[in-house]
């Protein structure tokens, strides 16, 4: 499969617990989207990546978020001291000219 | 920012018929609009897109529509069967903003057989 692949899928975690999630892009795309999606709402744009650049950030991305690409490959997206309003469908896209994206399954985080 | 509205949230159609859903976007600015289709337990799949210098696009059984003054574009489904059941969103993005991508909130289609 050269889909985009993000693990794990699915994620429990009690209030106050950091989280991390990965995301594998296709290969050779150089641009890395995460998106946050809660029940019932379209994505929302979280931050993005050109190769291990990250050159946006949303203001739904607070401090206790940070994402990296370190070789402009893989992405990781970590939570610290999750809030239960931070259950969501965490999703990655990549890109290999910033145009059409394409979507990994996403992880699902749930915050008790 | 670029603000995306979608219509209806919720459509029903007898396989066979045809579905429509409307956006509205508020950024003139924006200048390449795709559509996703998401299943349960899926990521969203780009399914057809259409830039701003063409005001119309078919692939199949799709079609989608692109208004620059009114801003609203559409997506048509033709022919509806059953496996196009699943939730469809529409969204917008500038050439300038690394293809970051506004959505809409979504709508959910049912084709009743």
């Amino acid at each position: 499969d050269t889909g985009v692949s993000q693990n794990p899928r699915h994620k429990i975690t009690k209030r106050g617990q950091n989280v991390t999630f990965r995301c594998d892009p296709i290969s050779e795309h150089n641009r890395l989207y995460w998106y946050r999606q809660t029940l019932g709402q379209g994505p929302e744009f979280l931050t993005y990546f050109q190769n291990e650049a990250q050159l946006e950030k949303s203001r739904l991305l607070s401090d206790r978020f940070s994402a990296e690409r370190p070789k402009g490959s893989f992405s990781t997206l970590e939570i610290q001291r999750t809030e239960q309003g931070d259950s969501a469908m965490y999703l990655c896209a990549s890109s290999p000219r910033g145009e059409i994206q394409y979507f990994g399954a996403g992880t699902r985080l749930s915050v008790l | 920012g670029e603000n995306v509205e979608q219509h209806p949230s919720t459509l029903s159609v007898q396989e066979g018929d045809s579905a429509v859903i409307k956006c509205t976007y508020s950024d003139s600015a924006s200048n390449y609009f795709p559509w996703y289709k998401q299943e349960l337990g899926k990521g969203p799949q780009l399914i057809i897109d259409i830039r701003s210098n063409v005001g119309e696009k078919k692939d199949q059984r799709i079609a989608v529509t692109l208004n620059k003054t009114a801003k609203h574009f559409s997506l048509h489904i033709t022919e509806t069967q059953p496996e196009d059941s699943a939730v469809y969103f529409c969204a917008a993005s500038r050439a300038d903003s690394w293809g970051k991508l506004q959505f809409g909130a979504g709508t959910q289609v049912v084709v009743t057989p």
